[in-house]
């Protein structure tokens, strides 16, 4: 298994709702990622983990919960979204070491009403 | 992070081949130079990457340069399936003793390929 799955494919919720997106590899990466795509714009980094555990939040708002329960599965919980929020999200995982490259999944595109 | 400069947009004809340059003049000693690309409403797709010797694989070659200052990735036949963005990455080590590094997209090249 060479792929990062993510579901939903798409998602459109409310300001106050409650969502979650998964992310699931089963290619043994220990370091997992997820990063926020605006409309032609490039990706941004928001976490990233390293053996299910936070390394990195590069200041994201609190609204966006990041969780890793295990060494396969990244989630990311969504609360009181905005709709300036509405982006693709992207996971991708990795090996750890600078040498290898990321593998990303197809990502959801999340639309906030 | 290293700093990437890349043209914004490109052309090229289907079959030829397409070079795509990347300024990164600020890269350190032991960071790669990633090439990514992602075609309309995908996640990026891993291209290839190097440290200062060229490579190739089965999708493009990358040529950097002696002082390592700039690279080129070469798409030897493109064809129409190739159009996307194309993006150089320099990847930096994060701090803390971690190896996982960091993975930060510049703009990219939007090449598009003509029939």
């Amino acid at each position: 298994d060479t792929e990062v799955t993510q579901t939903p494919k798409h998602l459109v919720m409310g300001m106050t709702n409650k969502k979650s997106l998964k992310c699931e590899q089963h290619m043994g990466h220990r370091a997992m990622y997820w990063y926020k795509q605006k409309a032609k714009k490039p990706p941004e980094l928001m976490f990233v983990y390293s053996y299910e555990k936070l390394s990195i939040n590069e200041s994201v708002p609190s609204r966006f919960s990041p969780e890793c329960p295990n060494s396969s599965l990244l989630n990311l919980h969504l609360h009181a979204l905005q709709p300036e929020d509405s982006a693709l999200y992207l996971c991708a995982s990795s090996h750890q070491g600078k040498r290898y490259g990321y593998t990303f999944g197809s990502g959801t595109r999340l639309t906030v009403v | 992070d290293a700093k990437t400069t890349q043209p914004p947009s490109m052309d090229c004809a289907e079959g030829r081949a397409a070079n795509l340059p990347c300024n990164h003049s600020t890269i350190s000693g032991n960071e790669y130079v990633y090439w990514y690309r992602q075609i309309h409403s995908q996640g990026p797709q891993y291209i290839i990457h190097g440290l200062k010797n060229n490579e190739t694989n089965e999708m493009a070659s990358l040529i950097i340069t002696e002082d390592r200052k700039s690279s080129t990735l070469i798409l030897p036949h493109a064809t129409l399936r190739d159009t996307a963005v194309y993006y150089c990455i320099v990847r930096v080590v994060a701090t803390g003793g971690t190896s996982y590094g960091k993975l930060t997209f510049g703009q990219g090249t939007i090449l598009t390929v003509h029939p």
